[in-house]
């Protein structure tokens, strides 16, 4: 089946810092990336769509300068968490639009876990 | 995209079939209904996806009435493993944008 990777799957950084997650489809070409994070107990969260090529759309809310999106090939797409502070500390978690073959499905990486002290 | 309602919650014990039900009422003729599990501290597993009747696969089934107004997962015989989040999501294609609603919290008990 299809299969998303992350990269790192956790990360502790100092306030003010800045930090880059890799998501990865590895058997499939995707154009289409998204970005949600997730609180605790809460579902997950929509941040911005990231196409291959063009500069990501951001959900309503979303600061773009402060979560940079760079979609530089068909299978990575990676997410920079600029100035990082405590409150973004959060888990966040890709997804890769799967349109190869008859379904048009999104799978999902594993997560990584962003603590900001 | 179509709002989705799911209960909070649900119990079952090991060995026994388990349905969850979610409402969709403002479905559009061309919206897919999609089903995903999520672990904690994991992200979401596609576990499948209908337009309308019966799909099957090797680990769940939807069943979705002829109105698609509603759907409904089906797990045959869970196991302790099966307890986790499920999410029912209605869109153009599960490949676009996804909204997320609160899900099912499913606790199978030995």
């Amino acid at each position: 089946g299809a299969v998303v990777s992350q990269h790192p799957s956790w990360v502790i950084c100092k306030s003010g810092t800045s930090v880059k997650i890799e998501c990865r489809s590895l058997d499939f070409q995707a154009t289409t990336m998204f970005w949600y994070r997730q609180f605790p107990k809460q579902s997950l969260m929509l941040m911005a769509t990231s196409n291959e090529g063009s500069k990501a759309t951001y959900e309503q809310g979303v600061e773009k300068d402060k979560f940079l999106i760079n979609h530089a090939s068909l299978t990575l797409s990676t997410l920079t968490v600029t100035s990082a502070h405590p409150e973004d500390s959060s888990f966040y978690i890709c997804s890769a639009r799967d349109q190869e073959g008859f379904t048009d499905t999104q799978y999902f990486g594993p997560g990584t876990r962003l603590t900001v002290l | 995209l179509a709002k989705t309602t799911q209960p909070i919650s649900m119990d079952s014990y090991e060995g026994q079939e388990v349905n969850i039900t979610c409402s969709h009422n403002n479905i559009a003729t061309n919206d897919y209904i999609t089903w995903y599990q999520q672990f904690p501290s994991q992200g979401p597993r596609f576990i499948i996806q209908g337009y309308k009747t019966k799909v099957t696969n090797e680990v769940a089934s939807l069943f979705i009435p002829a109105d698609r107004k509603s759907s409904t997962l089906s797990l045959p015989r869970v196991s302790l493993s099966d307890t986790a989040v499920y999410y029912c999501l209605v869109g153009e294609t599960a490949g676009n944008k996804l909204t997320f609603g609160g899900g099912t919290r499913v606790l199978v008990k030995p």
